[in-house]
């Protein structure tokens, strides 16, 4: 069962922030977030790990509660840039299904 | 940067045809995915490999097939292709790190349209 994501979308204006969460069903070990530009291939954000371990390539924070099976993704002061469909999930190997349905981003100026 | 790659970027065949599409890596990964997805959305697995002579299916069912015969190269093949085959294919691979999984990194994808 794939993880479930919301909002599925939202509108901001530059320099609003947003929380995007995805939660799951199942047990998660960890957690990875990906960005993906329209007509373009997924981009990694970060992976999450039990214990509080983070590994990310951009300014974008987030969080996993392990215990809630819960994972948020904080976009702060959202710039043109941020648009696009950010997808969560667990990795595959551990559970069949990985990617949640994703949740839309759109940041107008 | 990554350096994974797929061709072809755009494919369309008629019904019937046999087609294979290839995904090349050069990171020395060990785990390769191909995933399918419709335009606007989600991502669905449709093949992993853990490394050269594994593979697996995903979440999604698929009548592709997959080979690992080297580490660098996954390609899937449709014996028959049909209307309903039509969609986008990404490939990714990642690498193992410490036990745990590690990022994926995505080829441009493979725009197949099925008349």
């Amino acid at each position: 069962q794939q993880p479930v994501q919301s909002p599925q979308a939202v509108i901001l204006r530059e320099g609003e922030d947003a929380v995007i969460n995805c939660s799951s069903s199942k047990a998660l070990y960890s957690v990875h977030w990906y960005r993906q530009k329209h007509g373009e291939a997924p981009v990694f954000l970060m992976i999450l790990l039990k214990g509080g371990e983070q590994k990310g390539h951009e300014k974008i924070s987030a969080s996993f509660n392990e215990k809630k099976q819960q994972s948020s993704l904080y976009l702060t002061a959202s710039q043109l840039s941020y648009s696009g469909t950010y997808f969560c999930g667990p990795p595959p190997g551990g559970f069949k299904t990985i990617f949640g349905a994703g949740t839309r981003l759109f940041v107008k100026a | 940067e990554a350096d994974i790659y797929q061709t072809p970027r755009y494919l369309v065949i008629g019904t019937g045809k046999k087609i294979t599409l290839e995904c090349s890596q050069t990171m020395g990964h060990d785990k390769m995915y191909w995933y399918q997805q419709d335009p606007g959305m989600e991502l669905h697995l449709i093949h992993y490999s853990y490394g050269v002579n594994s593979t697996e299916k995903g979440d999604l069912s698929s009548e592709s097939t997959v080979s690992r015969i080297r580490t660098e190269h996954f390609p899937l093949t449709l014996e028959s292709a049909r209307p309903s085959h039509t969609s986008q294919y990404l490939c990714a691979s990642s690498e193992w790190d410490r036990g745990l999984y590690n990022e994926q990194f995505f080829g441009p994808g493979t725009r197949l349209t099925v008349l």
